[in-house]
C-alpha cells in the first residue's frame, strides 16, 4: 500500500541552526511530492512541490527539498531556522495518474529555541 | 475569493445530530477535496470532486458521510447521526485541475473544527 513516513514526530532546533525534516514514501512509480506547513488553528500552506525535472526544489520561506529516487525520500531543509518557523510540517504524496488523493505523513512538530 | 473558505470554523453538536460543513473553493478551481484530521494525526483523504462528479469516494468512513458539489463551486460534506469518533478538523482543498493528472497542487482552507459531545 502507498504510504508516507515522517520518522521524527518532534524536532527542536535553536534559532539560526540548520534544519532537516525527513520524509520517505512507499510507491511503485515516482509520485508527485509536496511539503506543507500548518500553524496552530490554521489550514495547510504549500511550501514546495516536486513534479519532475531538477531533483532539488526551492520553496517559500527559504525552504528547499531534495528528491532522491534511490532512497524514496524527499527531505525538507532550511539553512537557518527562524522562530516563526515553529509549526507542524507535513510531507504528502500524490500518486500520478487519474486520482486527486494526497497521502500524508503523520507530521513533524518543529520547536525553535531562542 | 482569494483562498479556500470553509464554514463554520467551529461546530459543536450532540451525538446523533446531523451536521453540514461547507467549502467554497478558489474561483476557477475545478477540483475540490475533503480531508479529515484527527487530533495529532496527519490528514486522511475522504473524497474529491472533478467538476460536479466524485471519481473517488474511497476515503468516506461510513455511509453516514456524504458530500455533494453543485455548480462546480460550493461543496457540502454531511455527517448523519454523528458519533464521538467523528470529532476532528475537516479540511477542504481545491486545485485548478486534478493533482494526479498534472502539476496542480492543492490549496487548503483553515478547516472546520467539529466537536461531538
Amino acid at each position: 500500500a502507498q504510504s508516507v513516513t515522517q520518522p521524527d514526530i518532534h524536532i527542536t532546533v535553536s534559532e539560526g541552526a540548520s534544519l532537516e525534516l525527513r520524509c520517505n514514501y512507499s510507491y511503485g512509480a515516482t509520485p508527485y511530492l509536496f511539503w506543507y506547513v500548518q500553524s496552530p488553528g490554521q489550514g495547510l500552506q504549500l511550501l514546495l512541490k516536486y513534479f519532475s525535472g531538477d531533483t532539488l526544489v526551492q520553496g517559500i520561506k527559504g525552504f528547499e527539498a531534495e528528491f532522491k529516487r534511490s532512497q524514496s525520500s524527499f527531505n525538507l531543509r532550511k539553512p537557518s531556522v527562524h522562530w516563526s518557523d515553529a509549526a507542524e510540517y507535513f510531507c504528502a504524496v500524490a500518486p500520478s495518474g487519474n486520482t486527486g488523493k494526497l497521502i500524508f505523513g503523520q507530521g513533524t512538530t518543529l520547536q525553535v529555541k531562542p | 475569493g482569494a483562498g479556500v473558505s470553509q464554514s463554520p470554523s467551529n461546530k459543536v453538536t450532540e451525538k446523533g445530530k446531523d451536521v453540514e460543513l461547507r467549502c467554497d473553493p478558489i474561483s476557477g478551481h475545478t477540483a475540490l477535496y475533503w480531508y479529515r484530521q484527527r487530533l495529532g494525526q496527519g490528514l486522511e483523504f475522504l473524497i474529491y470532486f472533478q467538476g460536479n462528479s466524485a471519481p473517488d469516494k474511497s476515503g468516506l468512513p461510513s455511509d453516514r458521510f456524504s458530500a455533494e458539489r453543485t455548480g462546480e463551486s460550493v461543496s457540502t460534506l454531511t455527517i448523519q447521526r454523528t458519533q464521538q469518533e467523528d470529532s476532528a478538523v475537516y479540511l477542504c482543498a481545491s486545485s485548478f485541475g486534478v493533482t494526479g493528472r498534472g502539476n496542480q497542487p492543492q490549496h487548503f482552507g483553515d478547516g472546520t473544527r467539529l466537536s461531538i459531545l
